[in-house]
């Protein structure tokens, strides 16, 4: 089946350190995937929607500047957390799914743990 | 508005035993899907189970099971001789034609031996 690649699974590091976190789909094209936060016990807030070959959609909320997203090919979106603060540690997820196939489920990396100290 | 609505924060069940995780969802598109996701504490999302509006018969996988009331909105799912392993997060989500999915809040099964 599809499956997607997320790298790291952990980053700590210290305040103002950029961190990229990058998502792969790995036997699919995915000229679209999807950046969530997650917060302890809590469900997945959307952040943006990395479109291959053109500027991600961010959800209203989502700092552009802070989160820069690039998909820069047809397997390989990467997150960029900029001068990082505490505030922003949290549990980042990246999916994707097989175009024009809406009866698909989303396919999932298995998650950045992030943490800023 | 709340497109999914998971009223139950955390469900308990005996081993062995049946569980209903609830679900309902609201959209005025007739051509949607519904997705089951299982997330263990490790983080990772597990894609469990996959009802289409159009589909006449319930979903099933294996002890999975989708109770699909269009008329009611609801899409519960039932996991039946429930295992130690199935202790963890669940989410119910909707993804309209052509559209981003939505996630509901979760409800966290905690299966007792």
């Amino acid at each position: 089946g599809a499956v997607v690649s997320q790298h790291p699974s952990w980053v700590i590091c210290k305040s103002g350190t950029s961190v990229k976190i990058e998502c792969r789909s790995l036997d699919f094209q995915a000229t679209t995937m999807f950046w969530y936060r997650q917060f302890p016990k809590q469900s997945l807030m959307l952040m943006a929607t990395s479109n291959e070959g053109s500027k991600a959609t961010y959800e209203q909320g989502v700092e552009k500047d802070k989160f820069l997203i690039n998909h820069a090919s047809l397997t390989l979106s990467t997150l960029t957390v900029t001068s990082a603060h505490p505030e922003d540690s949290s549990f980042y997820i990246c999916s994707a799914i097989l175009e024009g196939r809406d009866n698909q489920p989303q396919h999932f990396g298995d998650g950045t743990r992030l943490s800023i100290l | 508005a709340q497109k999914i609505t998971q009223t139950q924060p955390g469900m308990f069940v005996q081993e062995k035993e049946a569980v209903t995780l609830d679900c309902t969802y609201d959209t005025s598109d007739p051509s949607y899907g519904l997705f089951w996701y299982k997330q263990p504490s490790s983080g990772e999302m597990i894609f469990l189970i996959y009802q289409g509006s159009y589909d006449q018969q319930n979903a099933t996988e294996g002890r999975y099971s989708l109770n699909f009331q269009k008329a009611r909105k609801s899409a519960n799912l039932v996991i039946s001789a429930s295992q130690l392993g199935d202790s963890a997060m669940y989410f119910c989500a909707m993804r309209e034609e052509g559209s981003k999915s939505t996630f509901g809040d979760g409800t966290t099964l905690t299966v007792k031996p």
